[in-house]
């Protein structure tokens, strides 16, 4: 009964240093997205992967990469991390096409760049 | 685009007591999706309760009920009886009938006093 699981729960980096944020789902979702959540501003939709093999930039996709490994796997790639970035960030998936289609969250990454 | 705006960034209730947590949204779409999410310390997103935007009668899932005016574009949460395990951050969300991108405002914390 895992649904979204993402890794690390807590990370740490250096200004400059790189990371990639792990996200799997098992509910067979075709859509899947990463968000950042900052004080005041609600979640922010970084990347979305609507389907296998698509990804698309959301509202705030600077410095950000990220790879639809295949179905069930869709991580986030900092580069060169900034302390901009510091923030939670949250993997979601949801059925595509779906009329009544609620989205499932990962219980977040919380990340600081010093 | 769409905008998600929560007026209310801090609201504090009495246990047992009532209280209405204010969103409203601008689309320019006739059909569309609504949600309340609830977030407790634990950082996890939990989904409240949900609207369709073309049915007229209000959503309610047990203590929790909205006032969705479609003309004013207003999507209000009410919660009654209130209980301590209700503190949280609550966060309402947009979603166009077409895809699957949630928008969401800024959020409320929710604070229950005993």
């Amino acid at each position: 009964n895992a649904g979204v699981t993402q890794t690390p729960k807590f990370q740490v980096l250096k200004t400059g240093q790189s990371m990639t944020l792990q996200c799997a789902q098992d509910m067979n979702h075709n859509s899947m997205y990463w968000y950042r959540q900052d004080p005041g501003m609600g979640l922010r939709l970084i990347y979305y992967s609507a389907s296998e093999g698509t990804t698309d930039k959301g509202e705030v996709p600077n410095g950000y990469n990220v790879s639809r490994l295949n179905k069930r796997e869709f991580s986030l790639r900092l580069e060169s991390a900034a302390p901009s970035q510091t923030s939670v960030y949250f993997c979601a998936s949801s059925e595509a096409g779906q009329a009544r289609t609620e989205a499932f969250f990962g219980q977040g990454t919380r990340l600081t760049v010093v | 685009a769409q905008t998600v705006t929560q007026s209310q960034p801090e609201m504090s209730v009495q246990e047992a007591e009532t209280v209405t947590l204010s969103c409203t949204y601008d689309t320019s779409e006739s059909d569309y999706y609504l949600f309340w999410y609830k977030q407790p310390p634990s950082r996890q997103m939990i989904l409240v309760i949900r609207q369709e935007a073309y049915k007229q009668q209000n959503a309610t899932e047990n203590r929790f009920s909205v006032n969705f005016q479609k003309a004013a574009k207003s999507f209000s949460l009410k919660i009654s009886d209130s209980q301590l395990g209700d503190a949280a951050m609550y966060f309402c969300a947009y979603r166009r009938k077409a895809g699957n991108m949630l928008t969401f405002g800024g959020g409320t914390r929710l604070m229950v006093k005993p």
